[in-house]
């Protein structure tokens, strides 16, 4: 089965730029989405198809996907942006999601 | 702007059956793949399976043999049975919906989700 690494936690001051990878054998020819979870929340969909952005999600939000590794950009975090951040492909073989184990976000 | 409601029990005794309801409101049942997650205290999603609007199911292998899902396209809802729960079926159950492109398949929508206990 699909495996996702993404690194348990990401710490970085108020203002910077934070950037979650998410690990995968060859994982630029899946396409990549990911889902900001906050405690005791339902995650929410911030990135599709690896760059695509929901509606109400703010431009500070990308995502790209390259060789190994997809990548989801922050820009300017704030305390707002704490959460668990989890990456996501679909495994078309087994059909059913693959999920990353989920970085948590913490902003200093 | 879709929304999604679980309701049922939140406290279900071993050996009995955890039974959920998702309902769909600002937009119909009738297309998608509806889909049920899962997430236990402090861990990850764990995907429980997916029906599509004419009933087609896929469900996680681990737990094929204890769920079952329908859905009432007259009701605009769609439910979750898992049998013979124990312990380890305590979580924070979610609905959401899924959206596919090409070969992959996102989830746009969420429900609140619902705490679902198991115990005496």
């Amino acid at each position: 089965s699909y495996v996702l690494t993404q690194p348990p936690s990401v710490s970085l001051a108020p203002g910077k730029t934070a950037r979650i990878t998410c690990g995968g054998n060859n994982i630029e020819t899946y396409s990549v989405h990911w889902y900001q979870q906050r405690p005791g929340q339902a995650p929410i969909l911030v990135i599709y198809y690896d760059t695509d952005r929901p509606s109400g999600i703010p431009e500070r939000f990308s995502g790209s996907n390259s060789g190994n590794t997809a990548t989801l950009t922050i820009s300017r975090v704030g305390a707002g942006d704490e959460a668990d951040y989890y990456c996501q492909v679909w495994d078309s073989d087994n059909d059913h999601p693959v999920f990353g184990g989920g970085t948590k976000l913490t902003v200093l | 702007q879709v929304q999604l409601q679980e309701s049922g029990p939140g406290l279900v005794k071993p050996s009995e059956t955890l039974a959920l309801t998702c309902t769909v409101s600002g937009g119909s049942i009738s297309n998608y793949y509806w889909t049920w997650f899962r997430q236990s205290a402090g861990k990850g999603l764990e995907w429980i399976g997916r029906i599509s609007a004419r009933g087609n199911t896929n469900y996680n292998p681990s737990l094929k043999s204890r769920v079952t899902m329908s859905l009432d396209t007259s009701k605009n809802l769609f439910s979750l049975k898992v049998n013979s729960v124990i312990a380890a079926d305590t979580a924070m159950y979610f609905c959401a919906r899924s959206i596919d492109r090409g070969y992959s398949s996102t989830f746009d929508y969420w429900g609140q989700g619902i705490l679902v206990t198991v115990s005496s």
